[in-house]
């Protein structure tokens, strides 16, 4: 399976400050998306990371709230705009297609951000 | 959209016992059904999948189960162990995995 990695693992920020969260794939990879993950929920899926295009959200998730970028097919960005206490929550990148053959979707170890 | 229902939200089972989770969706046109053990700390990491063209789907202790008329799929777990410990999720999607809509997870213990 591709390696992905996700930085930073983990970080405590200011409410109404911006945290921009990196995911990194070993091998180039067809889809990418960002999840959600509440303390002690399930995951969420906030939208798909388009490369070169805007990335396309789920119902309730904005681009002003979680600007994504996307400029190749092995990395992408996820930023959480103006934070707030209810922005506190584990934030996942997963990835489909490092093959013709692999249609499975993997996930990143997450970042766990707290928003204080 | 779909909706997926997941139970029972937390399973203590005794080691070398079985384990059953079981997950219904909504949307008759899904056809991809995975499911993910997710451990303390890290992300969610693929134990086994099914798609609809296929009944059921083994991979040594862990097999998985679909009943596309019920809509309904489960997960078996055989001779458990203390490793197998973890919150399990199901999920399911009309495509591959392109759009995965999560159940809301189980929180299994074995117990030694």
């Amino acid at each position: 399976s591709a390696v992905i990695s996700q930085k930073p693992s983990r970080d405590i920020c200011q409410r109404g400050t911006s945290l921009t969260i990196q995911c990194q794939v070993d091998s180039q990879v067809t889809m990418m998306f960002w999840y959600r993950q509440q303390p002690g929920q399930s995951l969420t899926l906030i939208a798909t990371a388009n490369q070169g295009s805007e990335a396309t959200y789920e119902s309730g998730f904005v681009i002003d709230k979680f600007p994504i970028s996307r400029p190749n097919l092995t990395f992408s960005t996820l930023t959480v705009s103006n934070m707030s206490p209810e922005d506190s929550s584990i934030y996942l990148c997963s990835v489909v297609g490092w093959s013709p053959m692999n249609t499975e979707a993997f996930f990143g170890q997450g970042t766990r951000l707290t928003v204080v | 959209g779909e909706n997926v229902e997941q139970h029972p939200s937390t399973l203590s089972v005794q080691e070398g016992d079985s384990a059953v989770i079981k997950c219904t969706y909504s949307d008759s046109a899904s056809n991809y059904f995975p499911w993910y053990k997710q451990e303390l700390g890290k992300g969610p990491q693929l134990i086994i999948d099914i798609r609809s063209n296929v009944g059921e789907k083994k991979d040594q202790r862990i097999a998985v189960t679909l009943n596309k008329t019920a809509k309904h799929f489960s997960l078996h777990i055989t001779e458990t162990q203390p490793e197998d410990s973890a919150v399990y999720f199901c999920a399911a999607s009309p495509g591959s995995a392109r759009q995965l809509t999560f159940g809301s997870g189980t929180q299994l213990t074995v117990l030694p």
